[in-house]
Parts: structure tokens; C-alpha cells; sequence
């Protein structure tokens, strides 16, 4: 069955340390998206990619990195910069636009500090 | 700046009853998605809205959409518990998808 994947399911990140959250998709999308969602609120756009090898800030990309080297995969780095990182995150894929069909969403990487 | 506002945000109805969650928008977009997240999980895609007049239904779940008056509603007719939840609307434009804050919504027996 196609889908996203991310891995891993819980991370816990020291302090001063980057940790990468993967997210692997075989539905066959252009565009990938990673969101932050905080507890009790909404989904936050940290990054998206409509094609391999390009990508653009969402509203809070500060503190994370993102490559788009393949078109299956998206990682997200999240760096030391990022002084709050704990939160839910969740990778999505859509088909284009013309399509009309929703975005498919990964089952998300919950990160903590230890 | 696209702007996604949901009402309400905490919702606690009787099971039987129905209720209606708003969603207003602040620019034009031809296109409106409505997801449900259950506790811990992930976001499920329940419609999507692309015109003007847009209905769907699903079971209990009613989606409408206005874009002149860029307002999408989430009707619940004689809610059930398994329908306790957090509700997001979301909007399309310029490659960016902009979601609401959620209405969590329980349903007590």
C-alpha cells in the first residue's frame, strides 16, 4: 500500500545536539511538507518542497534544515538553533494541484529534550 | 497573509444533538480541506471542498463552502461519541496549505 513513512516514532534530542527526522513517501508526490504541531494547537508550516532539489520556508523555519535530494524523501533536521523543539511532527505529500486530492500525512515523530 | 480562523475551538455537546464548526478565511483559495485528528494521531482527510456551493456529506459529517464569503462549515448532525475529536479546516494557495487551529470537539454520552 503507498504511503508516508516517518521514523522514528519518538526522539529525544540533547541539548546542543541536531537530531533528523526522516520521512520517505512512495506515492509518487512532487510536493512534500513537514508541520510542527504544539500540544493542544494547530498544524505549523516549518518547510515544503514542490520538486527534487528545491524548497521553501514555511512561517517558522528558523532552527530547521530541510534536503529534498530524492524524490521519495524529505528529512528534517532540527538544530540546536531551534532553542524549543518539543513538539509533534508531521511530514505530508500531495498529488498536484490539477488533482484535487487532499495531503496524505505520515503517522508523525513526537521530540523531545532530554 | 492567509489567515485560518476556526469557531469554536472547545466544543462538549450531547450525544443526539447537532452542531455546526465554522471556518473563515482571509484570502481567496479555490479550495478547502477538512481533516480529523484523533488523540496522539495522525490527521485523516474527511472532504474537500473545491467550488463555490461545494456539499459533501459523510455519514453524520456535513462540509459546505462558501468562497464569496470564504467561510466553510463542518455540520454534525445527531453526533455521536466515536465522533469526539479535534476537527482542522485548511486552505490552499500558492503551493502553501494553511490550517486552522482545530475545534476539539467531545460528545458526551
Amino acid at each position: 500500500d503507498g504511503g508516508i513513512t516517518q521514523s522514528p516514532k519518538y526522539l529525544f534530542r540533547k541539548e546542543g545536539q541536531n537530531v533528523t527526522l526522516s520521512c520517505e513517501q512512495n506515492l509518487n508526490h512532487d510536493a512534500m511538507y513537514w508541520y510542527r504541531q504544539d500540544p493542544g494547537q494547530g498544524l505549523r508550516l516549518i518547510y515544503y518542497s514542490q520538486i527534487v532539489n528545491d524548497f521553501q520556508k514555511g512561517d517558522i523555519a528558523e532552527g530547521y534544515s530541510v534536503s529534498r535530494e530524492k524524490k521519495e524523501s524529505f528529512p528534517l533536521t532540527v538544530t540546536s538553533a531551534q532553542k524549543n523543539p518539543t513538539a509533534f511532527y508531521l511530514c505530508a505529500s500531495s498529488a498536484p494541484r490539477g488533482s484535487a486530492q487532499p495531503q496524505h500525512f505520515g503517522d508523525g515523530t513526537r521530540l523531545s529534550i532530554l | 497573509e492567509l489567515k485560518v480562523e476556526q469557531n469554536p475551538l472547545f466544543l462538549s455537546m450531547q450525544e443526539g444533538k447537532n452542531y455546526t464548526i465554522y471556518c473563515n478565511y482571509s484570502t481567496t483559495s479555490d479550495r478547502l480541506y477538512w481533516y480529523r485528528q484523533d488523540p496522539g494521531k495522525s490527521l485523516e482527510s474527511l472532504f474537500v471542498l473545491l467550488s463555490n456551493g461545494a456539499v459533501k456529506q459523510e455519514g453524520r459529517l456535513m462540509a459546505s463552502l462558501d468562497t464569496k464569503a470564504r467561510l466553510s462549515t463542518l455540520h454534525i448532525t445527531a453526533a455521536v461519541h466515536d465522533l469526539s475529536a479535534t476537527y482542522f479546516c485548511a486552505v490552499d494557495r500558492d503551493d502553501k496549505i494553511i490550517f486552522g487551529k482545530g475545534t476539539r470537539l467531545h460528545i458526551l454520552p
